[in-house]
């Protein structure tokens, strides 16, 4: 099978703009979290997709939004970019049936740049 | 709420020598670990993952842990690390209603030195 895929694998923005990053899960994973890797702050859980719906959220502001579509590929929005928004941004898929604690496949992740 | 406390940010080590990660964990419901490596510009790999059952958990590339509820630890080891096992590792852990949410340690930077 197919990895996970995050497209694009770099950005680089200006303050005030808007990002969309995408992500494609393992083939047949209907679950898509989205996470944000910094230096200062590590790596910290943005937000859940079960199919097209949102189960969970981490505590980041509204400028942060993301979206699942019936084919359970997942993308997220970043509006209003400010320099603090500069990270790696990681999209993980699992199978995730009645379970909630299915291992989480990593794709390589969007680097974001924030001039 | 969950947390988890990776209790040293960088480790040396040298060629064939064994390596302990240290990682302890703090939640309120059952848990479920994970351990996580990292090489420079890449996403993270799954190294092993403790669910249920055994509490010795082997995972991929020789590492193990062991799960300690009494002790709310899940230490990742390697009896012999090569150069080829510098990366870093992330301990994670989640549970409960936590939907697709892991938590995450702060990481340990593991260098091996030949």
């Amino acid at each position: 099978k197919a990895g996970v895929t995050q497209t694009p694998r770099y950005l680089i923005k200006t303050r005030g703009q808007q990002v969309t990053l995408s992500c494609s899960p393992i083939s047949g994973h209907r679950s898509v979290s989205w996470y944000q890797q910094t230096p200062g702050q590590g790596l910290q859980f943005l937000f859940e997709y079960f199919s097209e719906t949102q189960r969970n959220k981490g505590n980041f502001p509204g400028r942060f939004s993301g979206r699942q579509f019936s084919n359970s590929r997942s993308e997220m929005n970043v509006s209003t970019l400010e320099l603090g928004d500069s990270a790696l941004y990681l999209c993980a898929s699992s199978s995730m049936g009645q379970g909630r604690n299915n291992e989480q496949f990593f794709g390589p992740g969007t680097r974001l740049t924030v001039l | 709420a969950q947390s988890v406390t990776q209790l040293d940010s960088q480790v040396p080590v040298f060629e064939e020598a064994p390596v302990e990660l240290r990682c302890n964990y703090s939640s309120s419901v059952s848990v479920y670990l994970f351990w996580y490596v990292q090489y420079p510009n890449q996403g993270l790999q799954l190294l092993l993952k403790y669910l249920s059952g055994s509490t010795l958990v082997k995972g991929i590339n020789g590492f193990e842990a062991e799960f300690n509820k009494s002790q709310t630890s899940f230490h990742l080891r390697k009896p012999s690390v090569h150069i080829s096992d510098t990366a870093e590792y992330f301990c994670a852990v989640t549970g409960g209603t936590s939907y697709g949410k892991l938590t995450f340690g702060q990481g340990t930077i593991l260098t091996v030195h030949p």
